[in-house]
């Protein structure tokens, strides 16, 4: 079955830096997601894109973040300047169209020091 | 606002075993409902749905009812084995202006033992 790869696996990062999580979403896809889950917390959703613009984002997806699919094949997540409190798995998932199920990927852990 | 609440874990179980695993939803209107489920190391992956009441997804030996008059969608499996064990999420699909989200339960971890 496709899949929804996502990289770097983990991410160890000092606060106010910035990083980009990096997710190659299946390749017939048109809508995709970033989620997050902060430990033992909700998963929690982000931001929804489809037809290069954002269509839907959380009050979580404030200026601090963006995202981007710059070639057509990858999609990013960016945290300009990162907090402790973004530290989290964060999950990119992808779909044909609205109303089919999800594929996630197996996510980045991101840890904010 | 919408959303899901499920049961605290964790859970272990012996192999065998009957698992229940139960989740409530709050929600204007009637969501379509979802079980996913992450074994270590991987992404969340579908388990089973239901798109309306009394619907019954099912699938790998798992079920859940819709159930519209209790707002449940209880997760069950007669007979667990070892390779169940994962994280189990329950979750509803929220359609408002053109876009849609999936809202999610906290997750359920699930250990079960040979």
């Amino acid at each position: 079955e496709p899949e929804v790869t996502q990289t770097p696996s983990h991410q160890v990062t000092q606060m106010g830096q910035e990083v980009i999580l990096r997710c190659v979403p299946i390749s017939n896809h048109l809508y995709f997601y970033w989620y997050r889950q902060i430990l033992g917390q909700k998963v929690e959703f982000l931001v929804s894109f489809y037809n290069n613009e954002i269509s839907e984002k959380s009050e979580i997806f404030d200026d601090q973040f963006s995202v981007e699919r710059p070639d057509g094949s990858n999609f990013t997540l960016k945290i300009r300047s990162t907090k402790l409190e973004d530290s989290a798995m964060y999950f990119c998932a992808s779909t044909r169209q609205g109303g089919e199920k999800l594929f996630f990927g197996s996510g980045t852990q991101l840890s904010v020091l | 606002g919408d959303s899901v609440t499920q049961m605290e874990g964790p859970v272990t179980l012996s192999e065998e075993a009957f698992l229940t695993i139960n989740c409530t939803y709050t929600a204007t209107g009637y969501p379509s409902l979802f079980w996913y489920v992450q074994y270590p190391g991987e992404g969340l992956q579908l388990l089973l749905k239901a798109t309306k009441a009394d619907d019954k997804g099912s699938n790998k030996g798992f079920e859940a009812t819709y159930r519209k008059e209790t707002t449940s969608f209880h997760l069950e499996k007669g007979s667990v084995q070892v390779s169940d064990s994962a994280v189990y999420f329950c979750a509803l699909l929220l359609i408002a202006g053109g876009s849609e989200k999936l809202v999610f339960g906290k997750g359920t971890k699930l250990t079960v033992n040979p």
